[in-house]
C-alpha cells in the first residue's frame, strides 16, 4: 500500500510566483489535512478537507493561500505571489475518516512533505 | 506557553539508556498522540492515548497521560541509535474539529 504521496519534494520559486503543492492521500482515505513546519518548530495546522469540501480552514492565511481536494485527483495547496516568509516544509496527512470528536481518535498518516524555498 | 509543549527541547543519551520526554497542553482533549520525525522526512505515528486512558504500551514505548495536570510523557526504553529523531506530541482538542495541535518537539540523540 502506498503511503501519502506529496510532490514535488523540493520546490524553488522566486518572489511573486505561484507555488502548487500536491498531495495524494493513502488509498481509501477521503480526509486530507495540510500543515506547515518552519525550521526547528512543530507543525502548524492549515486546512482540513474532504472530497470537494473544505471542512476547516482556520489555519490558512486569509490571502494568497487556497486549497482544494477535487472529486478526482490529488489535493492541491496553492500559494499565490509567494514571499520569503512562505519558505517552509508543507506536510499533508490523510485519514480514512474524521480523526477527532466522537470517533475518539485515529492517527493521521503523513507524507514526506514539500520543502518550499523562496528566492 | 503554547498547546502541546515538549520538554526537554533536546536530549542526548547513550545506547541502552531510557529516554523520557514530556508534553504539556492547555485545553481539554479527546486524545493525545506522539509522532516521530526523522530529519527531512514526514511524521510517523507512534502511539495514541485517549483522554480516558492513563497509560499505554507499544513495544519499547510507554506513554502516560495525566489529564488533571494536562501532561503526558513518552518513555523509550533500551534506546538504540536508530531512535535518533525529533519527537512531537499532538493534541486532538475537544471542539477543534479534526485538527492536531503539535508541540515544538524534542530532539533525541542516541549515541552508539
Amino acid at each position: 500500500n502506498a503511503g501519502v504521496m506529496q510532490n514535488p519534494r523540493h520546490l524553488v520559486r522566486r518572489r511573486g510566483q505561484e507555488a502548487r503543492l500536491r498531495c495524494s492521500p493513502m488509498k481509501g482515505h477521503s480526509h486530507v489535512y495540510w500543515y506547515r513546519q518552519l525550521p526547528e518548530e512543530g507543525l502548524k495546522f492549515m486546512v482540513y478537507l474532504q472530497k470537494e469540501n473544505i471542512i476547516d480552514e482556520s489555519g490558512m492565511p486569509k490571502e494568497r493561500f487556497s486549497a482544494e481536494f477535487p472529486k478526482e485527483g490529488p489535493s492541491i495547496l496553492r500559494i499565490q505571489q509567494v514571499v520569503r516568509g512562505d519558505s517552509a516544509a508543507y506536510f499533508c496527512a490523510s485519514s480514512p475518516k474524521r480523526t477527532g470528536g466522537e470517533f475518539q481518535g485515529q492517527p493521521q498518516h503523513f507524507g514526506d512533505g514539500t520543502r518550499l524555498s523562496i528566492l | 506557553s503554547q498547546q502541546g509543549e515538549e520538554d526537554p527541547q533536546a536530549l542526548s543519551i547513550q545506547e541502552g539508556e531510557n529516554a523520557t520526554m514530556n508534553c504539556s497542553y492547555k485545553t481539554s482533549i479527546n486524545n493525545l498522540q506522539w509522532y516521530r520525525q526523522n530529519s527531512g522526512r514526514g511524521l510517523v505515528h507512534l502511539i495514541l492515548i485517549r483522554s480516558n486512558e492513563r497509560e499505554k504500551h507499544s513495544g519499547r514505548l510507554r506513554v502516560t497521560l495525566d489529564t488533571s495536570k494536562k501532561s503526558s510523557s513518552l518513555l523509550i526504553t533500551a534506546s538504540r541509535a536508530a531512535d535518533t529523531a525529533s519527537y512531537f506530541c499532538a493534541t486532538d482538542a475537544k471542539n477543534s474539529g479534526s485538527r492536531l495541535t503539535f508541540g515544538e518537539g524534542t530532539q533525541l540523540t542516541v549515541n552508539p
